[in-house]
């Protein structure tokens, strides 16, 4: 069964640089979900989308931004990178059910 | 914010035992579930409990729920050795209906099941 994709799965970004992260959903999901987990951390909430509106937002940073496409793909954008922003970030998806989470993409800021 | 607290933070068992998670949380919730992780990889959802549920089974998993007291258990049973991983509860607690996906996140529990 198709899962949730992200891309890419590892990032490596120096500090104040930019990174996008890319979320695939699982086909007909029309929900989409951001969450950062750092080292040792549980996953925190970010921002999410229904139907190509945001629908929700957590405890994202303002320097970060997000966006769901026509396709239901949705990007992460975050811009002047902190180390702090070293993290796992999940991706999921759902449709009136539960959420289904993606790999993770694993962003390290040097 | 935090809404989950987990006990124990680490449980070291021997296969064929059971292990037993717990979870609380303080505000209502529409449900609970519980995910299960393995060192740095992705989030594996295991099982979702409705607040109007009590109890709820899948395979050797049991999950226990009382809103009265804010509370989850997960019992896992028959342990084995791949079962060793983390452990995550997450409340639903929108306050506009069940969303599904945006959850509170406990601390987690790391199980340690020895062959």
């Amino acid at each position: 069964a198709a899962g949730v994709i992200q891309s890419p799965r590892h990032l490596i970004k120096e500090k104040r640089e930019t990174a996008t992260l890319k979320c695939y959903p699982i086909p007909r999901h029309d929900t989409v979900y951001w969450y950062q987990q750092g080292p040792g951390q549980d996953p925190q909430f970010l921002i999410s989308f229904y139907e190509k509106m945001q629908s929700d937002k957590g405890s994202i940073p303002d320097r970060f931004s997000a966006q769901q496409f026509s396709d239901y793909h949705s990007e992460l954008n975050m811009s002047s990178l902190e180390l702090g922003d070293s993290a796992l970030y999940f991706c999921a998806s759902s449709f009136y059910s539960e959420a289904f989470f993606g790999q993770g993409t694993r962003l390290t800021v040097v | 914010s935090q809404q989950g607290e987990e006990d124990p933070q680490a449980l070291s068992i021997q296969e064929g035992e059971n292990a037993t998670m717990n979870c609380s949380y303080k505000t209502s919730i529409n449900n609970l579930q519980w995910y299960r992780q393995n060192s740095g990889r992705g989030l594996v959802h295991l099982i979702l409990i409705r607040s109007n549920e009590r109890e709820k089974h899948s395979g050797r998993l049991r999950v226990t729920l009382d809103t009265s007291k804010k509370s989850s258990s997960l019992l896992i049973t028959a342990s084995r050795a791949a079962d060793t991983a983390s452990y995550f509860c997450a409340t639903d607690a929108g306050a506009g209906g069940t969303s599904y996906g945006k959850l509170t996140f406990g601390q987690g529990t790391i199980l340690t099941v020895h062959p």
